[in-house]
C-alpha cells in the first residue's frame, strides 16, 4: 500500500502563480522527500526535510512538515513553464530504514 | 560523470519470455532499489539491495528476480511469471545513508506484446 498520498492530482497554474501540493502518510517516519519526475525520465531529488523539523527552503521551493498530522507540503513559489513536472512525495519509515516509499504524485502543469 | 545507467531504455518482449534489464552506477553507493510505476501511480518497490551478494524482497517482488554479485550493477530480470510486466522500470541507488536519498537512471520502459 501507499505510503504517502498527494493531494491534488493533478494541478494547472500559470506561469508566475504558486503551486502548493500536498503529502499525507500513516507512519512514523524519520524524514520526507519530495521528488520531480519529468514525462518519462528518472526521478531527481529536490528537498529533504527531517521528522524534527518544520519548515526547509531551497530557491523557489518551501517544504513544511506537521509530524502531529502526519502531512507535508511543498509549495513552489513564481512558477515558470519549466516547472511543469510530476511532484512526488517519498517516506522513510522508522520501522523501515532501507527503503522509501512513494506516494502517486502530482501531476503539475504551468502555462506561459 | 557519475550517475546510473539502465538499458535498455525501451524493450518489447512476447508474452512467455523472460527480459533482464541492466542497472550500472558509478556513484560508489552500496544500497541499490528496482522499482515499477505504472501510468498515473507511484513508485512500487520490486526488490532492494543494501549491499553486494544481499537484497530482499519489496512490496511487489513476485515474478522477478535480480542479483548483486557487484557494487555497480544490480540487473532485473522480469520472468514469464510475472502477470502484468508491461510498466516503466526505475532503477537507484542511495547517496547518504543517514538521509536515504536516491539517485534515479532514465527508466526503461518494457511493453509486453
Amino acid at each position: 500500500s501507499q505510503q504517502g498520498e498527494e493531494d491534488p492530482q493533478a494541478l494547472s497554474i500559470q506561469e508566475g502563480e504558486n503551486a502548493t501540493m500536498n503529502c499525507s502518510y500513516k507512519t512514523s517516519i524519520n524524514n520526507l522527500q519530495w521528488y520531480r519526475q519529468n514525462s518519462g525520465r528518472g526521478l531527481v531529488h529536490l528537498i529533504l526535510i527531517r521528522s524534527n523539523e518544520r519548515e526547509k527552503h531551497s530557491g523557489r521551493l518551501r517544504v513544511t512538515l506537521d509530524t502531529s498530522k502526519k502531512s507535508s507540503s511543498l509549495l513552489i513559489t513564481a512558477s515558470r513553464a519549466a516547472d511543469t513536472a510530476s511532484y512526488f512525495c517519498a517516506t522513510r519509515r522508522t520501522d523501515s530504514w532501507g527503503k522509501l516509499q512513494f506516494g502517486a504524485g502530482t501531476q503539475v502543469v504551468v502555462t506561459p | 560523470d557519475g550517475g546510473i545507467t539502465q538499458s535498455p531504455k525501451y524493450l518489447f518482449r512476447k508474452e512467455g519470455q523472460n527480459v533482464t534489464l541492466s542497472c550500472e552506477q558509478n556513484l560508489n553507493h552500496d544500497a541499490m532499489y528496482w522499482y515499477r510505476q505504472d501510468p498515473g501511480q507511484g513508485l512500487r518497490l520490486i526488490y532492494y539491495s543494501q549491499i553486494v551478494n544481499d537484497f530482499q524482497k519489496g512490496d511487489i517482488a513476485e515474478g522477478y528476480s535480480v542479483s548483486r554479485e557487484k557494487k555497480e550493477s544490480f540487473p532485473l530480470t522480469v520472468t514469464s511469471a510475472q502477470k502484468n510486466p508491461t510498466a516503466f522500470y526505475l532503477c537507484a541507488s542511495r547517496g547518504d545513508r543517514d538521509s536515504g536519498e536516491l539517485f534515479f537512471g532514465e527508466g526503461s520502459r518494457l511493453t509486453v506484446l
